[in-house]
């Protein structure tokens, strides 16, 4: 059974600092790794999705990557800003599900 | 496109009502799921369908029912509630099939509470 963990819990960091998300699965056999961010009462906003051949994948600040063979996935934000504040989530794709990790709660201090 | 929508957006239940929660997407997505998130939790899977008229349970199905009856909607409907389902619920869904690439997107969520 597949088993999705994120660490830190929560993380709070000054302004313009880079900082790293980690995710860790159990089970390698996923079909792709998929990074959301979730706003305090708001749904879930896809960041980045990782298919499972890939190694990483970029937008803007944001670079996602991924190694099956270990079980790890970690999600890397330059210069982080006090909009980054949310709650980071990871999901590992199997076949027709989603495993979700129980997320990592940044707070980005100006 | 509207994506994923959801209704209502907050419920308030007493324990032993039943409800629905609205569920309709219109990107023509095969997969469609249900999760519930409870507070400080990452998300559990309740139910999922990969196509109308095939449903299947996820991780915590008990005390929950859906169905599929077109493409665009897949409503979860709850019987007796109970304060344990408290709880904010997601829908989602995929584009198909199993071995592509796909990204979920989700509904708004909706907040319940039982009382």
């Amino acid at each position: 059974k597949q088993e999705v963990t994120q660490i830190p819990a929560a993380l709070s960091v000054p302004e313009g600092e880079n900082l790293v998300l980690n995710c860790s699965f159990t089970d390698s056999a996923i079909y792709n790794l998929q990074w959301f961010r979730q706003d305090p009462g708001k749904g879930l906003t896809s960041l980045l999705l990782i298919q499972s051949s890939q190694r990483e994948q970029t937008s803007g600040r944001l670079n996602a990557s991924l190694d099956k063979s270990s079980g790890r996935s970690t999600l890397y934000i330059a210069a982080s800003q006090p909009g980054d504040s949310a709650t980071y989530l990871c999901a590992s794709a199997g076949t027709y599900k989603y495993i979700f990790g129980t997320g990592t709660r940044l707070k980005v201090l100006a | 496109n509207a994506g994923v929508t959801q209704t209502p957006k907050f419920r308030i239940l007493k324990i032993g009502q039943s409800m629905t929660l609205q569920c309709t997407q219109d990107m023509n997505h095969n997969y469609m799921y249900w999760y519930r998130q409870d507070p400080g939790m990452g998300l559990k899977l309740i139910y999922y369908s990969v196509g109308a008229g095939i449903t299947d349970k996820g991780e915590v199905p008990n005390g929950y029912n859906v169905s599929r009856s077109t493409t665009e909607d897949f409503p979860l409907r709850l019987e007796l509630a109970a304060p344990s389902q408290t709880s904010v619920y997601f829908c989602a869904s995929t584009p198909a099939a199993a071995g592509e690439t796909y990204e979920q997107y989700f509904g708004p969520g909706t907040r319940l509470t039982v009382t």
